[in-house]
């Protein structure tokens, strides 16, 4: 079964701090992706950053950063050096095997205190 | 370049209607997913259509249809609307058709009433 948690409803971080968002995941697949979106109040899905099953390097995408630790099936999100404008749900999803349905987790809503 | 477009944004319908979503996927992107998003079930998926072909189905009752056209364009359909479908339907595209990156849309807002 494949299956993506977030065990964090609600998170505060005061602007300028680092903040993890945690994700675990499960699948029997062994090609998978793993992707993290920022929804807003607008509704709107904003691809954030990528990680494949197979790549051994963790990705990074500017103040993005996913920590991969494939044998404890976990991708958490660090956000370096938070801005106000982060502030917004955060959802984890995966992709596995060759297609393109993803499985999102409940979300995380990040709040950031100035 | 433009992106991921839903249209309408705002959609109200009364229970027993039926109603059609449009998407307009990236130019270039031959794949599109459909998503429903509630309060409730979180973001589940509908389906993916890649070059005019239904790839994946998710677990919705017959009443909720797709289709592709060859502009890869795509359309979604309700039939016999319920309360429960009050939803955001999101649309994403991509590339292709394999874990690929999805960019989505800004949704369209259905209201059953």
């Amino acid at each position: 079964a494949q299956k993506i948690t977030q065990t964090q409803p609600g998170m505060f971080v005061q602007e300028k701090e680092a903040v993890t968002l945690d994700c675990t995941y499960d699948t029997s697949d062994q090609s998978y992706g793993l992707f993290w979106y920022k929804q807003p109040s607008s509704g709107e899905m904003i691809f954030l950053i990528y990680q494949g099953s197979y790549d051994e390097q963790n990705a990074t995408e500017g103040r993005y950063s996913l920590n991969f630790q494939k044998a404890r099936k976990s991708a958490n999100l660090v956000i370096s050096a938070s801005q106000l404008g982060d502030s917004a749900m955060y959802f984890c999803a995966m992709s596995p095997g060759d297609f393109n349905k993803f499985y999102f987790g409940s979300g995380t809503k990040l709040n950031v205190k100035p | 370049k433009a992106g991921v477009t839903q249209t309408p944004r705002y959609l109200i319908k009364t229970r027993g209607q039926q109603v059609t979503l449009s998407c307009s996927p990236i130019s270039g992107h031959r794949s599109v997913s459909w998503y429903q998003q509630t309060p409730g079930q979180g973001l589940q998926f509908l389906f993916e259509y890649f070059s005019e072909t239904q790839r994946n189905k998710g677990n919705f009752p017959g009443r909720f249809s797709g289709r592709q056209f060859s502009n890869s364009r795509s359309e979604m359909n309700v039939s016999t609307l319920e309360l429960g479908d009050s939803a955001l339907y999101l649309c994403a595209s991509s590339r292709t058709s394999g874990h690929d990156i999805q960019y989505f849309g800004a949704g369209t807002r259905l209201s059953v009433l």
